[in-house]
């Protein structure tokens, strides 16, 4: 079974630029996430999707950080502009169908975003 | 707010020096804690998920034990190549969403 498949691996961008990250999920898994994990610390959610609608983007820092996942399956995350605050590894995670089940989260291998 | 604190920040081993690392918990009705472990440059792999107070689950020379403030992850007899990053992290009942709050992690460095 194939897992969470992310790209770009590495990305270098100065401050005030956009970028974007791409994540294709386990194949059935209707949940995605989306973590962002700064250097030394555990992982923090940015946004969770369950098929292609947005379950909890609580922790989404809405006035840079945009997020889409169309037909259900791949999404992307965008920075736009970038802070060098944003400097971390962008993971993506998928499970299978969320609710009073507790599924594990799979994750990919992350995006290391450096920000100058 | 859920809050998960790991201890200690970083642990040195030497190769077969059993010990355990800590994972201290607070959240409103715990539906599930996860152990996840993590090397340099990948996501965070999957290790245990314990649901209630008293459970225990193994895997190879890891055990997680759960409380109902703590969880423990022994590890006995560690191989150098059990150095990684060991991240903790909580799921609330009644959480819809599924988040995980996660731990600062134990990084954990077994010397051969």
């Amino acid at each position: 079974e194939a897992g969470v498949a992310q790209s770009p691996r590495y990305k270098i961008i100065e401050k005030r630029q956009s970028v974007a990250f791409w994540c294709n999920p386990i194949s059935g898994h209707a949940t995605l996430y989306w973590y962002q994990q700064i250097l030394g610390q555990g992982p923090k959610l940015l946004i969770q999707f369950q098929n292609n609608g947005v379950v909890d983007d609580s922790q989404l820092p809405k006035d840079r950080f945009s997020a889409e996942r169309l037909k259900g399956v791949d999404s992307t995350l965008k920075i736009q502009p970038a802070k060098l605050e944003d400097s971390a590894v962008y993971l993506c995670a998928s499970s299978r169908e969320s609710g009073r089940e507790s599924y594990e989260q799979y994750f990919g291998p992350g995006t290391r975003l450096t920000v100058t | 707010e859920d809050q998960v604190t790991q201890s200690p920040e970083a642990l040195r081993l030497q190769e077969g020096e059993s010990s355990s690392l800590n994972c201290s918990y607070t959240v409103s009705g715990l539906r599930g804690l996860f152990w996840y472990r993590q090397d340099p440059g990948k996501g965070p792999e999957f290790l245990f998920t314990l649901y209630s107070a008293g459970e225990e689950k193994e895997k190879e020379r890891l055990k997680a034990t759960l409380t109902k403030k703590e969880s423990f992850l022994h590890i006995t007899a560690p191989k150098p190549e059990d150095s990684a990053t060991y991240l903790c992290a909580v799921q609330r009942n009644n959480n819809a969403g599924n988040m995980l709050t996660f731990g600062g992690g134990t990084r954990l460095m077994v010397k051969p």
